[in-house]
């Protein structure tokens, strides 16, 4: 299995300042053969499902405010909230879907300061 | 509009059996992945399995391998999830979301998720 851990678990940011979540992988995501990197980030407010941030590591999904931005490659990976809103107050979760048995960070959760 | 409504909570014993579902409406079921993710209370996602509601192709997590059975019913554009003897580690948030376009196994957008509790 590849297992995702994240850094930090839990992240206290300022309104309007930047929040940086970590995830790094076991093994390396990037597919050689189409250069692309088999991560997704979801982000989970309380009591509602995950919803779909960003894939392919740096893809924003249809309709995901442009604050919310993914980098890296390989193994190390970032999610960047350039200017938090307290609506982004949640839990962050990556993923990887490099093989079939898709694995999931622990999740970060993101508090204001 | 795509839509994944799940049924409802269920409250069940140690041993008994349940399907729970997950109706899908507002594009063609045939055509994309259906996943199921388990969320256990306070803890984070765990990914169970996934049909191809077309022909029926499914894989599963070896966590959950012969613990669950997923299936789907094309003629009613519903995806299951179900036991045959519940435990109480079972407990769980659970929900369904669809493949994206982008990845089968990257999942947008999901169910409302179907809590199930299980006593022992």
């Amino acid at each position: 299995d590849i297992v995702m851990t994240q850094s930090p678990d839990s992240l206290a940011v300022s309104l309007g300042e930047r929040a940086t979540i970590n995830c790094k992988s076991s093994q390396s995501v990037l597919y050689s053969s189409n250069n692309k990197n088999y991560l997704a980030w979801y982000q989970q407010k309380p009591g509602q499902p995950p919803k779909l941030l960003i894939y392919w590591a740096s893809t924003r999904e249809s309709g995901v405010p442009d604050r919310f931005s993914g980098s890296g490659s390989g193994t190390d990976f970032t999610l960047t909230i350039s200017s938090l809103q307290a609506e982004d107050v949640a839990v962050y979760y990556c993923q990887q879907y490099y093989n079939t048995l898709n694995t999931f960070g622990q999740g970060t959760k993101l508090e204001i300061k | 509009e795509v839509q994944l409504v799940q049924s409802g909570a269920e409250v069940k014993k140690a041993g008994e059996s349940l399907k729970i579902s997950c109706k899908v409406s507002g594009y063609s079921f045939t055509s994309y992945w259906i996943g199921w993710v388990r969320q256990m209370p306070g803890k984070g996602l765990e990914w169970v399995g996934i049909i191809y509601p077309g022909d029926s192709d499914t894989r599963y997590s070896p966590s959950f391998q012969g613990q669950v059975t997923i299936s789907a019913d094309k003629s009613i554009s519903t995806a299951y999830l179900q036991w045959s003897s519940l435990k109480a580690s079972d407990t769980a948030m659970y929900y369904c979301a669809r493949g994206h376009s982008s990845s089968w196994t990257v999942f947008d957008p999901w169910g409302q998720g179907t809590l199930v509790t299980v006593s022992s």
